[in-house]
Formats: C-alpha cells, sequence, structure tokens
C-alpha cells in the first residue's frame, strides 16, 4: 500500500509482559517517528529516526522503552515490562527529511 | 521551552456556520507549522505546512494562515462531514520532531 502500515492495530496484554509494536512507511521516506496518544491526550513525542544518523531517544518516557530501524524501513517499538500506564495508541509516522509527517492508523495497546 | 496552545478546546457548530481555530505557539527558529484532520480511531491526517508570517494555503472550505505568533484555521461553510480533531504543530529550530498542541474538537450539526 502508499501509506503507512502498522501492527498489530490492537494489543492486549497483560502487565509485566514485553510487546513489540510494527511499523512500515511510506516507501522513499527517510525519517521515521513514533509517539504515543493517551485517551483524550495530545501526541506525545517518543523516537525519530532519520537516515543512518543517531535516533532522536530524547521522548522514550523509560529505558523499558527501546526503538530500531532496521535497513533504513521497518521499524519496531518494544516497551519490555509493561505497567498499566503504558496503555495508549502508538502512532508511527514517516516523512521526507524536512517535509510534514504521515501517519499510520495506530496499535491501541491495552495493558490489563 | 517550545510550546503550542490550541483554542477554543472544542467547537460546535451549525451546518453553514462559518469560524475559525487558533494555534499560538512559542518555538525558536520556526522550521514550520503544521495542521492536521483526527478523526475518531485514526491517526492524524496531513493538511497543511506553513513556513514563514503572511503565508496561506486553502483546500476545500479550509484556509490556513500564520503569523508571527499564531496560525488560524478558517473554516468556510462547514459541513457534518468537517467534524473531526484538529490538531496544530511546530518544527523549531535543532530538531526534525513535531509539537504538536492538545487540538480542538470541532462537532458541525446538520
Amino acid at each position: 500500500g502508499a501509506g503507512v502500515s502498522q501492527s498489530p492495530s490492537n494489543k492486549v496484554t497483560e502487565k509485566g509482559k514485553d510487546v513489540e509494536l510494527r511499523c512500515d512507511p511510506i516507501s522513499g521516506h527517510t525519517a521515521l517517528y513514533w509517539y504515543r496518544q493517551s485517551l483524550g491526550q495530545g501526541l506525545e513525542f517518543l523516537i525519530y529516526f532519520q537516515g543512518n544518523s543517531a535516533p532522536d531517544k530524547s521522548g522514550l518516557p523509560s529505558d523499558r522503552f527501546s526503538a530500531e530501524r532496521t535497513g533504513g524501513s521497518v521499524s519496531t517499538l518494544t516497551i519490555q515490562r509493561t505497567q498499566q500506564e503504558d496503555s495508549a495508541v502508538y502512532l508511527c509516522a514517516s516523512s521526507l527529511e524536512q517535509g510534514g509527517l504521515f501517519f499510520g492508523s495506530g496499535t491501541q495497546l491495552s495493558v490489563l | 521551552e517550545d510550546q503550542v496552545t490550541q483554542s477554543p478546546e472544542a467547537l460546535r457548530l451549525q451546518e453553514g456556520e462559518s469560524s475559525s481555530l487558533n494555534c499560538s505557539y512559542t518555538v525558536s527558529g520556526l522550521r514550520g507549522l503544521f495542521w492536521y484532520r483526527q478523526d475518531p480511531g485514526k491517526g492524524p491526517e496531513f493538511l497543511f505546512t506553513l513556513y514563514s508570517a503572511g503565508e496561506e494555503k486553502e483546500k476545500e472550505r479550509l484556509k490556513a494562515t500564520l503569523t508571527k505568533k499564531e496560525s488560524f484555521l478558517h473554516i468556510t461553510a462547514p459541513k457534518p462531514e468537517d467534524s473531526a480533531t484538529y490538531l496544530c504543530a511546530v518544527r523549531g529550530g535543532g530538531y526534525n520532531k513535531l509539537i504538536f498542541g492538545a487540538g480542538t474538537r470541532l462537532a458541525v450539526h446538520p
């Protein structure tokens, strides 16, 4: 498809389990972003990848959160030892270097 | 600290009743102001990018304008299908992430 693809669309997990969220960006987009949106809240920046540069990890809320981007394309956001406060919609976006961001539909994460 | 404030938080309009949404920003070295539309259960949909004061962009019933301190999203003769949350974001000097405002929830009633 032509847009940003995220999987799974929904994930229910138990407190303390690890989860992996996947993002497939728009082909040719060099920049990839992860954001989090809690119920009724604004978008919170998590991490940004640009080409082969070191990622901007300044938004990751704790060391339980990590992300990688393989081959300059697909990215995986990993949350270890999930907590209830991690419940949110996790949004991935991609862009050309300085352009507007194009978002996927998100992964709804529910931690029980 | 760079920040974005949107007002009002919520707006209810009758179909055909034009209005404006406000986005006030404080940022060092603005490198773009962005407007998005978000429908429930979906990711934000890109609408416009504005780069310099005085710039305007239009798309159907929407028109975005930019000054040195704020941006307006004008909605002319809205229809019920324009109901959504409208988000404003900025990119400042020294970073590439976008900083988002909390959004304005717009409801247009027939």
